[in-house]
């Protein structure tokens, strides 16, 4: 079963405005750890963020920003007053701490999000 | 500087022929995987590795080997026996295993099998 769903494949803005991206997932381990990764053209994945399940506090980091809501099991990312280079696939992932495969990421399929000018 | 290297970036082999994808990192990190990527799938883990000589099967492990007999170093073989080859293959490590740190990736390697 998916863990981490991403439910918007594709999501073309005009430059400047704000745009959220949608994670839900799911887990049955009281102690977990989400992140945000950022994939641009040339593949590389890029760090965002990591929040662990006991800190719900949102986190704002220049024009991004994550809203952690463990009632709803979600883990949105918004980017505020866009721009052409935040184009890019972006992945959520899950990490638990009972799984069997260390430490490792369940990514969601990822979001393309498309910034024109 | 610090990083993952990943070789080659392109990668072109026929059908049958095994291959190796080269994954080399110099951060000193315990943990490392391989991820494969499909279009519209996401990254599925392949094969991870917590510590030298020692790894373990990740979700699509068939048709794939791998190696630790260096820290710095967990090459992926994509054998004969990998019924759909060709995908964007991402090599990763972490602090781990003790600690939940973030994954840094290397830029990929893209196999074409024909």
């Amino acid at each position: 079963a998916q863990k981490v769903t991403q439910a918007q494949t594709e999501i073309s803005v005009v430059e400047k405005e704000d745009v959220t991206l949608d994670c839900v997932y799911e887990t049955r381990d009281t102690t977990y750890y989400l992140f945000w990764y950022k994939q641009p053209p040339s593949g590389e994945l890029v760090f965002l963020i990591r929040r662990n399940s006991f800190d719900e506090q949102n986190e704002i980091s220049g024009r991004y920003s994550w809203n952690f809501q463990k009632s709803t099991s979600s883990f949105n990312f918004t980017i505020t007053a866009s721009q052409v280079v935040d184009s890019a696939v972006y992945f959520c992932a899950l990490s638990e701490a009972n799984s069997n495969s260390g430490y490792a990421l369940n990514f969601g399929k990822g979001t393309s999000l498309l910034v024109t000018p | 500087d610090g990083g993952i290297t990943q070789s080659p970036k392109y990668l072109f082999r026929k059908e049958g022929q095994n291959v190796t994808l080269s994954c080399e990192q110099n951060l000193n990190h315990d943990a490392m995987y391989w991820y494969r990527q499909d279009p519209g799938q996401g990254l599925r883990l392949i094969y991870y590795s917590q510590i030298v000589n020692d790894f373990q099967k990740g979700d699509i492990a068939e048709g794939y080997s791998v190696s630790r007999e260096k820290k710095e170093s967990f090459p992926l073989t994509v054998t004969s026996a990998q019924k759909n080859p060709t995908a964007f293959y991402l090599c990763a490590s972490s602090m781990g295993p003790n600690g939940v740190s973030p994954l840094h990736f290397g830029n990929g390697t893209r196999l074409t099998v024909t």
